[in-house]
């Protein structure tokens, strides 16, 4: 069955270092969605992609976060400079074409980062 | 878009006993998804029911929706102690955004 990959698993930085996470959505999902969870939180949405175009970023940091999602298949999301509160789970999710909008997600592993 | 609140926020119960949770909307939806997450991994969806559904059977899960009382309820009959996770309710008014709650934490002792 088709996963959602993401890359590393987990990460240990130190603040104010630069910090990028990978994302392969399944194959021929068009939307995909970066969250943010904080320990004892539900998921919050950073960032929503459909193709190549950002349909949802307002919940980003804009002014240390960045997402990119050059050829409509995977993405990157970037920390820097990464500060302590930043240390969370951060979870990639896809959704298929032709679904009308927010159907079923599918979830990757997420990446854990601890910023000390 | 919104975000469903879920209820209660810890749920301890033993193995073979059934498991109810509870979650609250406030505005008219298209459908209500269900989602599990064991500790430290991603969201899995368990089931989505339409605003047009009352009840929803998947396995030992049963979902019930109330349009009127804009509240859903999951159920997990015979429970195991697999099924510790935590549940989040994510309802849809058919916008681009899904906001989850803080969810439910369920505890099954062997």
């Amino acid at each position: 069955e088709a996963e959602v990959a993401q890359s590393p698993r987990y990460k240990i930085t130190e603040k104010s270092q630069a910090v990028a996470f990978w994302c392969d959505p399944i194959s021929g999902h068009a939307t995909l969605y970066w969250y943010r969870q904080i320990l004892g939180q539900g998921p919050e949405l950073l960032v929503q992609f459909q193709d190549e175009s950002v349909v949802d970023d307002s919940q980003l940091p804009k002014d240390r976060f960045s997402a990119e999602r050059l050829k409509g298949v995977d993405s990157t999301l970037k920390i820097q400079p990464a500060e302590l509160g930043d240390s969370a789970m951060y979870l990639c999710a896809s959704s298929p074409r032709g679904e009308r909008k927010q159907e079923t997600q599918y979830f990757g592993p997420g990446t854990r980062l601890l910023v000390l | 878009s919104q975000q469903g609140e879920e209820d209660p926020q810890a749920l301890s119960i033993q193995e073979g006993e059934n498991a109810t949770m509870n979650c609250s909307y406030k505005t008219s939806i298209n459908n209500l998804q269900w989602y599990r997450q064991n500790s430290g991994r991603g969201l899995v969806h368990l089931i989505l029911i339409r605003s047009n559904e009352r009840e929803k059977h998947s396995g030992r899960l049963r979902v019930t929706l109330d349009t009127s009382k804009k509240s859903s309820s999951l159920l997990i009959t015979a429970s195991r102690a697999a099924d510790t996770a935590s549940y989040f309710c994510a309802p849809n008014t058919g916008g681009f955004k899904t906001i989850f709650g803080a969810g439910t934490r369920l505890f099954v002792k062997a």
